[in-house]
């Protein structure tokens, strides 16, 4: 089955430093990849895709993410944490029939 | 573009009561998603179509649930009757038909069922 993991409820962080949040896949073939945040009470918002090519991916307020097949992992990743960044990051993998599967989430705490 | 919009933003209703939940997708997307979020079981795909036509509906709790898209920009999601288990935030999400691009979630409808 094609899914995604995310181990951690919960991952909490000083401001600026830097921030890592797991997730891990398992799909047979290409994986598409993405990485959604909610902030409260609002939809889930695309951050970054990695479809193919570079395995460092690039996507919006300074987050990236680090695409590795040998170990099935698409960590999202930022180098400074604002307090701002405090919400829920969903990974997801794009299944057959342009579904997604989405991940259970992992909740970001920047302590001030 | 404004977006995946959905209506209302809240709704409180009485157990037994019918719900509809109304959502308008970004104009030329061709797949149209229903997900429902709570805290116990997270995100959850109910149903989703392509080009108007449901697609998959294995994620529909039960015969209480339905959903109907008669048009492009427009889909609906219905309880009858609704139950207090059916609170939860209901989210649309559109998509176009390539495997490149993700989902565009609207700000979902939070449910509660008294």
């Amino acid at each position: 089955a094609q899914s995604v993991a995310q181990p951690e409820d919960q991952v909490n962080v000083a401001e600026g430093n830097p921030l890592t949040v797991k997730c891990t896949y398992s799909v047979s073939g290409n994986p598409y990849l993405f990485w959604y945040v909610q902030y409260p009470n609002r939809g889930l918002q695309f951050l970054l895709k990695y479809i193919t090519g570079d395995n460092l991916v690039k996507g919006s307020y300074g987050f990236e993410a680090e695409f590795n097949k040998s170990q099935t992992s698409f960590h999202l990743k930022k180098p400074s944490a604002l307090v701002s960044d405090s919400a829920l990051y969903f990974c997801a993998v794009r299944r057959s029939g342009n579904q997604f599967y989405f991940g259970t989430g992992t909740s970001l705490t920047v302590i001030p | 573009d404004a977006g995946v919009i959905q209506s209302p933003r809240h709704e409180v209703t009485e157990m037994g009561q019918e719900v509809t939940l109304r959502c308008k997708p970004i104009s030329g997307h061709d797949y149209l998603f229903w997900y429902r979020q709570t805290m116990m079981r997270g995100l959850e795909l109910l149903i989703y179509f392509n080009n108007n036509v449901p697609i998959d509906d294995s994620g529909m709790p039960e015969d209480r649930f339905s959903a109907k898209m008669p048009n492009a920009s427009f889909s609906t999601l219905k309880i009858q009757p609704s139950e207090p288990r059916d609170s939860a935030v209901y989210f649309c999400a559109s998509s176009p038909g390539t495997k490149n691009y993700g989902y565009t979630f609207g700000s979902g409808t939070r449910l509660t069922v008294v």
